[in-house]
């Protein structure tokens, strides 16, 4: 079945560790991009990378990292310098230059510092 | 800087009951406008999207309007089920540089009570 999968499910951090939420997806698409979502607040862009080898800053990229060496894979690393790292995580992908393309989205990872 | 505006923030209503979401929004240039449902932890599903010549689209219950003169697009649910409780989330794409970065709304909770 074609789609994006997110993992894992629920992720524990300690306090100055980095960990990578991993994002791939089967669905042939160019554009990737990971969101960040905190209760009460609408969907914030973090990254985004239209095409392998290339990726570009959201609005709320510091503290991240990201890699797009495999058109399947956008991983998101989240270093200890992102202060408030605990939230909801949401991956999702589409066709970049399709003016109505739907962008879809993986069921999330819920990263939670300890 | 582009805006998305949800009203209400949360709803509660009866099953069976109708109601009304509404999205207001400054994006320009404007390309497309998508309607998002989002269950309590997971990644927000399509439900229908909007572009600039059109005025209302339907995907069964739910009815999508858009107004692109005054910017504001509503989502109006028909005979509510318990299986609609969920936030529903507006998403506006502009054009740039053939890029059509999304610009997410915080969503709205509606919540169907038995």
């Amino acid at each position: 079945d074609g789609g994006i999968t997110q993992s894992p499910k629920y992720l524990f951090r300690k306090e100055g560790q980095n960990v990578t939420l991993s994002c791939e997806q089967n669905l042939n698409h160019d554009a990737m991009y990971w969101y960040r979502q905190d209760p009460g607040q609408g969907l914030r862009l973090i990254y985004y990378s239209q095409i392998v080898n290339d990726f570009q800053k959201g609005d709320i990229a510091e503290g991240y990292s990201v890699s797009r060496e495999k058109k399947e894979s956008f991983p998101l690393t989240v270093t200890s310098a992102q202060k408030n790292p605990t939230a909801f995580y949401l991956c999702a992908s589409s066709y970049p230059r399709s003016m109505n393309t739907e962008a879809f989205f993986g069921q999330g990872t819920r990263l939670t510092v300890v | 800087k582009n805006q998305v505006e949800q009203s209400p923030q949360s709803l509660i209503i009866l099953e069976g009951k109708n109601c009304t979401l509404q999205c207001n929004y400054t994006v320009s240039p404007f390309s497309n406008l998508r309607w998002y449902k989002q269950d309590t932890g997971r990644g927000p599903v399509s439900l229908t999207i909007m572009t600039f010549s059109e005025n209302t689209k339907s995907n069964g219950r739910y009815t999508a309007t858009l107004d692109a003169d005054t910017k504001q697009s509503s989502l109006h649910i028909t005979a509510s089920q318990l299986s609609d409780s969920a936030s529903y989330i507006c998403v506006v794409r502009e054009t740039s540089g053939g890029s059509y970065i999304p610009t997410f709304g915080r969503g709205t909770s509606l919540i169907v009570h038995p």
